[in-house]
């Protein structure tokens, strides 16, 4: 059962323009919405994450738009360069609490190309 | 480097071998986590330690898979009699249980190949 959905699965952005990928999910106990880039050969690293408390964040060139009531989230990518060329995933987890993991439920990827 | 550490970086193995991979955390994180990635695809859960009890495993580590932690910092994954269908990335990621903080840290992974 796939609870992330995530797309486009590919992106093709001109330098400078804006980047945009979309996640959805089901389960309505995620409280925890980060995004992963991930370079070819290399772990995912985190860029960015939310919590349902808030509709938007923002760090630098990269921004999470969250829609509770639609379970869906988005990462936008401003002034996109070549070197944000990438795999990126949505991912989602529930609690952190003692006896709750924490652990991580990943979308399928979107792999950006950000042509120079 | 104070970062999450995987060891060995690629192995190639025949069908059948048992191997065993390392994972060393970040020093102060008490959580631990396996993630296979296969080509494509988005990391998937396998299993977690909390200190050096294993609290969860996925339904997709068979019974051929054993992961330990035993003095709560370092751990290993093992597969025995490895299918080429093992084939994939496995991923360790790291975190320090605190409020309202789920921040993983992964590793470079282990990339195994079965031939």
């Amino acid at each position: 059962q796939q609870q992330v959905k995530q797309s486009p699965q590919s992106l093709i952005v001109q330098k400078g323009g804006i980047s945009i990928i979309n996640c959805a999910y089901e389960n309505t106990a995620f409280d925890y919405f980060p995004w992963y880039q991930q370079f070819p050969g290399k772990g995912p690293a985190l860029l960015i994450a939310i919590r349902p408390d808030v509709s938007e964040k923002k760090e630098g060139r990269f921004t999470i738009s969250f829609n509770k009531s639609a379970k869906q989230f988005s990462l936008h990518i401003m002034d996109s360069q070549p070197g944000d060329s990438a795999t990126y995933f949505c991912a989602a987890s529930k609690g952190n609490g003692e006896t709750s993991g924490s652990r991580l439920t990943f979308g399928e990827g979107t792999q950006l190309t950000v042509n120079p | 480097d104070t970062g999450v550490s995987q060891d060995p970086r690629h192995k190639i193995t025949k069908r059948g071998q048992n191997v065993t991979f390392r994972c060393d955390p970040i020093s102060e994180h008490n959580r631990l986590y396996w993630y296979r990635q296969t080509l494509g695809q988005g990391p998937e859960f396998l299993t977690y330690f909390q200190n050096e009890a294993q609290l969860e495993k996925s339904r997709l580590l068979s019974d051929r898979f054993s992961a330990e932690r035993p003095k709560g910092s370092f751990s290993t994954l093992e597969i025995q009699r490895t299918e080429q269908g093992d084939s994939a990335m496995y991923l360790c990621a790291s975190s320090l249980v605190r409020a309202r903080n789920t921040e993983a840290f992964f590793g470079q992974g282990t990339r195994l190949t079965v031939v």
